[in-house]
């Protein structure tokens, strides 16, 4: 299974943009990227996922690198309510659905 | 909207006893699965499931059992329970074979063995 890389910690200002980066040396063509967010004792909650374009939704932006080996998750403005553990994760296209979730990053947003 | 249910939200048991946690969804899902979750760490996979009648394992799955008998339910069973065992449980559902759909989870069950 294709495995992710992402740093343990991240600090950013409020209302300042938050550019989380993820690794994934070894994706394969039709594994999709997926980022998910996971509030102080709530579960993980969806924020955004693509294949190869750049994405854009209401609560995030996903830049997916050209070979597909990198990509990072854009916060445009942070807000405190942004603090939470970010999970970069693939998803594969065969072998059914066994995803694996690494450790994530722990965004701190100051005030 | 329901979405992912999963009881109990909090359970004490004593080493060696057995429970179920109970997880179901009313999106009519494919894919269903459960994570544990120690303090302080990310999610691993226990088990999961592709289709009613269908289960495999996942990262951790010693200790634990699991069966598909509908759509709807797919219930985490705690043999004998364990210290190790003590974590917050999320079971999660995804609706169909497309990796680009996304993953809905429950709000957890935490669950403490003394």
């Amino acid at each position: 299974d294709a495995k992710t890389t992402q740093p343990n910690s991240m600090e950013s200002n409020e209302e300042e943009p938050v550019h989380l980066p993820c690794n994934h040396s070894t994706i394969s063509g039709t594994d999709y990227i997926h980022w998910y967010r996971q509030l102080p004792s709530q579960g993980p909650e969806y924020v955004i996922h693509g294949l190869t374009s750049n994405v854009n939704n209401r609560m995030a932006s996903l830049a997916i690198a050209e070979d597909r080996k990198s990509s990072t998750l854009i916060l445009h403005r942070a807000t405190l309510r942004d603090a939470a553990v970010y999970y970069c994760i693939l998803r594969p296209n065969t072998g059914g659905f066994k995803t694996i979730f690494g450790a994530g990053t722990r965004l701190f947003v100051k005030a | 909207n329901a979405g992912v249910t999963q009881t109990p939200k909090f359970q004490v048991l004593k080493t060696g006893q057995s429970m179920t946690l109970q997880c179901a969804q009313d999106m009519n899902h494919e894919y269903m699965s459960w994570y544990r979750q120690d303090p302080g760490m990310g999610l691993r996979l226990i088990h999961y499931s592709v289709g009613a009648g269908i289960t495999d394992q996942g990262e951790v799955p010693n200790g634990y059992n699991v069966s598909r008998s509908t759509t709807e339910d797919f219930p985490l069973r705690l043999l004998s329970a364990a210290p190790s065992q003590t974590s917050v449980y999320f079971c999660a559902s995804s609706p169909s074979r497309d990796s680009g759909n996304t993953i809905y989870f429950g709000e957890g069950s935490w669950l403490t063995v003394v």
